[in-house]
């Protein structure tokens, strides 16, 4: 049973252009969640997302930065415009549905490594 | 709001000597407390979960215990390994929601 599959591991742009990760959560997962490491610092949650809703955006900055999951295909988290400060690594995480009211396990993929130049 | 604190780092001990990783929380309600590993250049793994007051999580020779009465869940492991070498992060996730809300992290090296 794959994991949480994240593409490209790694990913160069320059200043201004666009970036697009891609998630695909672990099979029979339907939530999605995303999260930013910059260095040296820990995971700050982006958004949670179910097939085609967004749950929760509150950790997405205001400008720039979108996500989506649709109803079929992965989970893109797009940013346009990067700018140096976008350098960071990108986790996507998914989860199944809700078995408990709580200590539900969520499972994250290796990342993506963005770097703006 | 919610937010959890852990031991500053880095930490660095020798292999075969014990080690506690200090996390303490604060939140609404009854969180779900977890320590996830980052090894270089990997994700996040699972390392283990606790979710109510005075539950122990263990996995690999780790162990921490959900204390309520000091809002606590420190790592403890008797005798470490180079291989447990890594970032560890100590998590809450708040009762009814899936998100988690992470420490900073504590690098650990455990040198031979």
């Amino acid at each position: 049973n794959a994991g949480v599959m994240q593409n490209p591991r790694h990913l160069v742009r320059r200043r201004g252009q666009e970036a697009r990760l891609r998630c695909s959560p672990m099979k029979g997962h339907s939530h999605v969640y995303w999260y930013r490491q910059l260095p040296e610092e820990g995971l700050k949650f982006m958004v949670y997302l179910q097939k085609e809703n967004i749950i929760d955006e509150s950790g997405m900055p205001k400008e720039r930065f979108s996500a989506e999951f649709p109803k079929e295909g992965p989970s893109i988290l797009r940013i346009q415009q990067v700018v140096r400060g976008d350098s960071a690594a990108y986790f996507c995480a998914s989860s199944p549905e809700m078995r408990a009211v709580s200590g539900n396990t969520i499972y994250f993929g290796e990342g993506s490594w963005l770097t703006v130049v | 709001g919610n937010s959890v604190t852990q031991m500053e780092g880095p930490v660095t001990l020798s292999e075969e000597a014990f080690l506690t990783i200090n996390c303490t929380y604060t939140a609404t309600g009854y969180p779900s407390l977890f320590w996830y590993v980052q090894y270089p250049g990997e994700g996040l793994q699972l390392l283990l979960k606790a979710t109510k007051a005075d539950d122990k999580g263990s996995n690999k020779g780790f162990e921490a215990t959900y204390r309520k009465e000091t809002t606590s869940f420190h790592l403890e492991k008797g005798s470490v390994q180079v291989s447990d070498s890594a970032v560890y992060f100590c998590a809450l996730q708040i009762q009814g929601a899936q998100k988690l809300v992470f420490g900073q992290g504590t690098r650990l090296t455990i040198n031979p």
